[in-house]
């Protein structure tokens, strides 16, 4: 079975503070992993997949088959990051979300 | 925005009656995708279609029905069966029903039964 877990429902932190939303997956095969964001008042939108390695708005997120984990990263938020944001596995499975607050 | 739409923005009907919600999509995507998004419980995925006249369900498909007569459109229908309609409904769609391939998200519709 597939399951995605995000433990953080709420996440806070101050302007200029590194920021990791965690995301653990449960799958037996080969995972294909995505963080998908959702500004307020705006549609939920793809930000970065695993299979790209790519870093947008700063942030990363680096695949560990071992640990089975996806989190996200960033070294300095900014106000404009805060969002709700969902880890999702193979296109179907979403976790539960995780909203970021960064303060001023 | 375009791409993919959803109306309307707001939709309230009183219990016992069925409700259909409308998913339109100009971007020629085969895979199309209905998720019920609830506080504290994330996306949840309801139907999804991969081809026309084709659908499968997902994890909370009871209640629910939809139908796929053409590429460009996915409505879903809220029976009086569903115990807990009220909800916010999102929509999406993709190029394909593939593991590797982004969705696209509509704007969603919320659904308020009283």
């Amino acid at each position: 079975a597939q399951r995605v877990t995000q433990p953080e429902k709420l996440l806070s932190v101050f302007k200029g503070a590194p920021v990791e939303l965690k995301c653990n997956y449960s799958y037996s095969g080969s995972p294909e992993l995505f963080w998908y964001v959702q500004y307020s008042r705006q549609r939920l939108q793809l930000l970065l997949r695993h299979i790209s390695r790519e870093s947008i708005k700063g942030f990363t997120a680096d695949l560990n088959k071992g640990e089975t984990s996806f989190h996200l990263k960033k070294p300095f938020a900014q106000e404009e990051d805060s969002a709700m944001y969902y880890c999702a596995l193979r296109s179907l499975t979403f976790g539960q979300g995780t909203i970021l607050t960064v303060h001023p | 925005d375009g791409g993919i739409t959803q109306s309307p923005k707001y939709l309230f009907r009183k219990e016992g009656q069925n409700v259909t919600l409308s998913c339109e999509q100009n971007l020629n995507h085969d895979a199309m995708y209905w998720y019920r998004q609830d506080p504290g419980q994330g996306l949840r995925l309801i139907y999804y279609s991969q081809i026309v006249n084709d659908f499968q369900k997902g994890d909370i498909a009871e209640g629910y029905s939809v139908s796929r007569e053409k590429k460009e459109s996915f409505p879903l229908t809220v029976t009086s069966a569903q115990k807990n309609p009220t909800a916010f409904y999102l929509c999406a769609s993709s190029i394909a029903r593939s593991a590797r391939y982004e969705q696209y998200f509509g704007p969603g519709t919320r659904l308020t039964v009283t």
